[in-house]
């Protein structure tokens, strides 16, 4: 069955500092990557993704994931964060047997 | 575009009771998916259907009923509501990419709380 495991529960940084936070899957087969973020009160919406190609992806709002097949990692990062980056971020794996897994999540709270 | 729709938005029932929680898609996807998603524990998936005529478990189908009336919708049906329930729900829909699903777009979520 797959899995998707991320790191960091819970992330306070400052405004400018650099974010990392990590994703590891287990599946065996094919997989397309995903990071999605939720701002309070809201839906899920894409943040970036990967298919296959060039494994560092960039998306939107200035974050960048990089795709490590051999690690089985696709972890976020950005340079410098805002304080309107406060959200939950999730790690998704969707595989060729039809499913979408999702990590547990990761909070980041940005302090102006 | 509407996108992803899901009605009611909210909803409080006793337990016991049961409901039907609607949801449409208005971008030619074929699949579509139900979650629940709370605190700590991420999405986890309640059912899916690949495609219209299709349905399939998930994570945690236990309690829960699906039907895909057509391609457009996908309804979810909880048949005696159990305080366990009480969770915010989410359908979303997507496109095969390299026959893996592609990017999900998720409706505004329906928040449930069985009392």
């Amino acid at each position: 069955a797959q899995s998707v495991s991320q790191h960091n529960h819970h992330v306070i940084l400052s405004e400018a500092a650099s974010l990392e936070l990590g994703c590891n899957y287990s599946y065996g087969g094919t997989v397309n990557l995903f990071w999605y973020v939720q701002y309070p009160g809201q839906h899920l919406q894409l943040l970036l993704k990967y298919f296959s190609g060039d494994p560092l992806v960039k998306g939107i709002k200035g974050f960048e994931a990089e795709f490590i097949k051999s690690k089985f990692s696709f972890n976020l990062r950005k340079p410098s964060v805002q304080w309107s980056d406060t959200a939950e971020y999730f790690c998704a794996v969707h595989t060729n047997a039809g499913k979408s897994t999702f990590g547990d999540g990761t909070t980041l709270t940005v302090k102006p | 575009n509407a996108g992803v729709t899901q009605t009611p938005k909210f909803q409080v029932l006793k337990t016991g009771q049961s409901m039907t929680l609607q949801c449409a898609q208005d971008m030619n996807h074929n699949s579509m998916y139900w979650y629940r998603q709370d605190p700590g524990m991420g999405l986890r998936l309640i059912y899916y259907s690949a495609s219209e005529g299709t349905t399939d478990k998930g994570e945690v189908p236990n309690g829960y009923n699906v039907s895909r009336l057509n391609k457009r919708e996908f309804s979810l049906r909880l048949e005696s509501a159990a305080p366990s329930q009480t969770s915010v729900y989410f359908c979303a829909s997507t496109i095969e990419i390299l026959r893996s699903p592609g990017e999900l777009f998720f409706g505004e979520g329906s928040r449930l709380t069985v009392l």
